[in-house]
This record gives C-alpha cells, sequence and structure tokens, in this order.
C-alpha cells in the first residue's frame, strides 16, 4: 500500500481560483515533498517541508504539515491555465534511507 | 547543461523481447533511481543504485534488472519476464545521502505490441 494518499483524485477549477489537494501518510515521515508532473513528462520538485514545520511557502503556493494528523496540503493560489498538471506528494522515511514514497497524485484542471 | 536525459522517449516492443532503457546524468550524483508510473498513479520504485558497481531492488524489481558501471549512467532492462511492462518509467539521481531530494529525467514510455 502507498505511504502517501491524495485527495481528490481530480480536480478541475476556473483560471483564478485557488485549489487545495491533500495528502495523507501512514508512517513518521523525515520530510514530505510535492511535485508536479505535466502529462508526459518528468517531475518537478515545487516544495519540501521538513517533520518539524508546520507551514512553508514559495511563491503561489502553499504548504502545510499536520504530524499528529499525518496530512499535508498544498494550496495553489491564483491559479492559471499553466499550473494544470498531475501533483504528487512523496515522503521520506528516516528508517528506510530518506527513499521517497510517492502518493497516487492529483490530477488538476485550470479552465481559462 | 547539467541534467538527466532519458532515451529513448518512446520504445516499442514485442513480447517476449528484453528492451534497455538509458538513463545519463551529468549532475556528479552518486545514487540514481528507476520508477515505474502506470496510467493515473504514482511512482513506483524498481531499482536504485548509491554508489557505482552496487544497486538495491526497489518495490517491484521483478521482471526488471540494472546495472550501474559508470557513475553517470544507470540503464534499466526490462526482461521477458516482466509480465506487463507497458508503462511510463522515469529515472531520478540524487547527492549521495540526499534520497529525500531527487532530479528527474522526461521518461521513457514502453510499450508493448
Amino acid at each position: 500500500s502507498q505511504q502517501g494518499e491524495e485527495d481528490p483524485q481530480a480536480l478541475s477549477i476556473q483560471e483564478g481560483e485557488n485549489a487545495t489537494m491533500n495528502c495523507s501518510y501512514k508512517t513518521s515521515i523525515n520530510n514530505l515533498q510535492w511535485y508536479r508532473q505535466n502529462s508526459g513528462r518528468g517531475l518537478v520538485h515545487l516544495i519540501l517541508i521538513r517533520s518539524n514545520e508546520r507551514e512553508k511557502h514559495s511563491g503561489r503556493l502553499r504548504v502545510t504539515l499536520d504530524t499528529s494528523k499525518k496530512s499535508s496540503s498544498l494550496l495553489i493560489t491564483a491559479s492559471r491555465a499553466a499550473d494544470t498538471a498531475s501533483y504528487f506528494c512523496a515522503t521520506a522515511v528516516k528508517a528506510a534511507g530518506n527513499k521517497l514514497t510517492f502518493g497516487g497524485g492529483t490530477r488538476v484542471l485550470v479552465k481559462p | 547543461d547539467g541534467g538527466i536525459t532519458q532515451s529513448p522517449k518512446y520504445l516499442f516492443r514485442k513480447e517476449g523481447q528484453n528492451v534497455t532503457l538509458s538513463c545519463e546524468q551529468n549532475l556528479n550524483h552518486d545514487a540514481m533511481y528507476w520508477y515505474r508510473q502506470d496510467p493515473g498513479q504514482g511512482l513506483r520504485l524498481i531499482y536504485y543504485s548509491q554508489i557505482v558497481n552496487d544497486f538495491q531492488k526497489g518495490d517491484i524489481a521483478e521482471g526488471y534488472s540494472v546495472s550501474r558501471e559508470k557513475k553517470e549512467s544507470f540503464p534499466l532492462t526490462v526482461t521477458s519476464a516482466q509480465k506487463n511492462p507497458t508503462a511510463f518509467y522515469l529515472c531520478a539521481s540524487s547527492a549521495l545521502g540526499r534520497a529525500d531530494t531527487q532530479y528527474f529525467g522526461p521518461g521513457t514510455r514502453l510499450t508493448v505490441l
């Protein structure tokens, strides 16, 4: 079973709206990361949040981490058509050598 | 221009044939990884290597083989023993001890005819 599970599986919004997606995981983590994947392409690293951090910002991205609930959220503010992509969370577990375990992803469609 | 390259971008294979996917990096990373991605799914780890001439199985290694003869290169062979090889394959690399910060190649889409 996957360490990270994302919700929703798909999201459709209008340009300018905010997009929020969630990631839940099962075991204690060292850090959690979010990646973006455009259709048929490789993954691009967006942001990393460590287990002792609660919130992090990068441009229009805001990530929160609640280790007590074993969950994280990614918020994309003022979305653009170019934000259309799949977004994946990945967890790094120290006991596993910090190798990444990926969730199933959220497919985001931003309509112009 | 540093990065990870994968070739080919698209690959077609007949059933029963072995096929090798190429992954090269010029980031001077010690560790390299192969992932498989099925449609609408996340990534699953096939094999990884932390140093030349050494590699370990990931979660779904059956039907795959790798070699790591050079630091820059980590080819993946999809053998005829892999029952359902049609998928998107992604290669990644990281600095040693930094498996949590991986850089990804553009991927190879393998289709078995």
